[in-house]
Parts: C-alpha cells; sequence; structure tokens
C-alpha cells in the first residue's frame, strides 16, 4: 500500500509562504475529494488543520489553505510563523472496500 | 467537550497478547466512525483501520488486515485495538481517532496515544 509522497522538509522565514505537495494516484487524491491536512509538534498528537481538500475546521488560522489540481494536493502557509514549525502529513480517502485511506510520508516544515 | 482518551502506556514481551482501548465522550459514540493509526518510532502516520459502533461494520487497511482486530462497546463508548501474538514491530505510538459519520471524512478528533513497546 503506497503512502502519498510529499517532499521532506520545506523551510521559510517568518512572514513568508511555504507550499507542501501530495502527490497521490487517480484512485485516491485524484478519485476523491476527500484529502486533509494534519499538522504534528514533537510528542503531540496530529491535529486537523484542512479537510476536503479546501476548508478549514473552526480555530484554524486562516494563513492555511489547501487546493488539489489532479493526483496532486497542496498545503500552504501564508504568513510563517514560529509556531507553524512541525511535521505535516496529507491523507487521501481511498475507497471503502479497498484501502480506505492513505497517509503522505510527512513533511517537516522548519521556520528560519 | 468531544474526548478521546486512551489506555495507558504498555510493555510487553514478542508473542503476547495486547488489548488497548479508547473511550469516547461528549459526542454520540454511535453515530461515528472511529479508527487506529499506528506511528512507528521516528516515522509518518498509517492508517489501520474503523469500526461503526453503531452496527461494528469493521474495515482494514489491506496492510493490517488480519494482524490487529478491532472492536467496540458501544454500551461503554469504548474502541479496542488488539493483538494475539505480539512483534517487536509493533512497537509504536496508537492513536485512536475519531472519524466523521460518513466515510471519507476526515479524523477530526485525536486520542492521546498508546505507545506500546515490545521488547524481550
Amino acid at each position: 500500500q503506497s503512502a502519498l509522497t510529499q517532499p521532506r522538509s520545506v523551510s521559510g522565514s517568518p512572514g513568508q509562504s511555504v507550499t507542501i505537495s501530495c502527490t497521490g494516484t487517480s484512485s485516491d487524491v485524484g478519485g476523491y475529494n476527500y484529502v486533509s491536512w494534519y499538522q504534528q509538534h514533537p510528542g503531540k498528537a496530529p491535529k486537523l488543520m484542512i479537510y476536503d481538500v479546501s476548508k478549514r475546521p473552526s480555530g484554524v488560522p486562516d494563513r492555511f489553505s489547501g487546493s488539489k489540481s489532479g493526483n496532486t494536493a497542496s498545503l500552504t502557509i501564508s504568513g510563517l510563523q514560529a509556531e507553524d514549525e512541525a511535521d505535516y502529513y496529507c491523507c487521501s480517502y481511498a475507497g471503502s472496500y479497498t484501502r480506505g485511506y492513505v497517509f503522505g510520508t510527512g513533511t517537516k516544515v522548519t521556520v528560519l | 467537550e468531544v474526548q478521546l482518551v486512551q489506555s495507558g502506556a504498555e510493555v510487553k514481551k514478542p508473542g503476547e497478547s495486547l488489548k488497548i482501548s479508547c473511550k469516547g465522550s461528549g459526542y454520540s459514540f454511535t453515530s461515528y466512525w472511529i479508527g487506529w493509526v499506528r506511528q512507528m518510532p521516528g516515522k509518518g502516520l498509517e492508517w489501520m483501520g474503523i469500526i461503526y459502533p453503531g452496527d461494528s461494520d469493521t474495515r482494514y487497511s489491506p496492510s493490517f488486515q488480519g494482524q490487529v482486530t478491532i472492536s467496540a462497546d458501544k454500551s461503554i463508548s469504548t474502541a479496542y485495538l488488539q493483538w494475539s501474538s505480539l512483534k517487536a514491530s509493533d512497537t509504536a505510538m496508537y492513536y485512536c481517532v475519531r472519524h466523521g459519520s460518513v466515510l471519507g471524512q476526515p479524523f477530526d478528533y485525536w486520542g492521546q496515544g498508546t505507545l506500546v513497546t515490545v521488547s524481550s
């Protein structure tokens, strides 16, 4: 079962924007508008940041935005802040009777 | 307030059995799918499977099918993840997660995690 492909790391200075890609196939990312993104700080449980490709849960800053084109989804963090330094994982639904859900490989965001 | 509270850390030997738990509160336990996610040391997240406590409909990731059993007791709003014979490679943090009421919806609440260590 192949994980979705993310860059291992991205970095940016405070105030800058960074974008994390998440590449899958037509059987997951490209086949459903059920892509979500999770933020995980060291030693903590992950937190939902984006769902249904581009929707933000209540309480998530609007600096976080999501999009999708074909088999690739993206998470953009605008106006990068120190507290955004964390690991980020994408996740896609892949069909209830096949793979269920599949996570991305994870991306470490570093604030310089 | 929605909460998922997991059982405490476990240290087991290879070949032993184990059942960890996740108690939901603050919402209708029988109306939402609840699942399990594995995170091996220093590694990424892996979706293991889900159960719908309302009717015990259970789905597994092909990677975990036959390796673990997911169950739930709706009378006490608790989901379980169990192993019949642990291996050293089962050493990981395990999170329970609440899905939406419809498959495809995201994991909106996470438990605090249960660390399982399997070592001889």
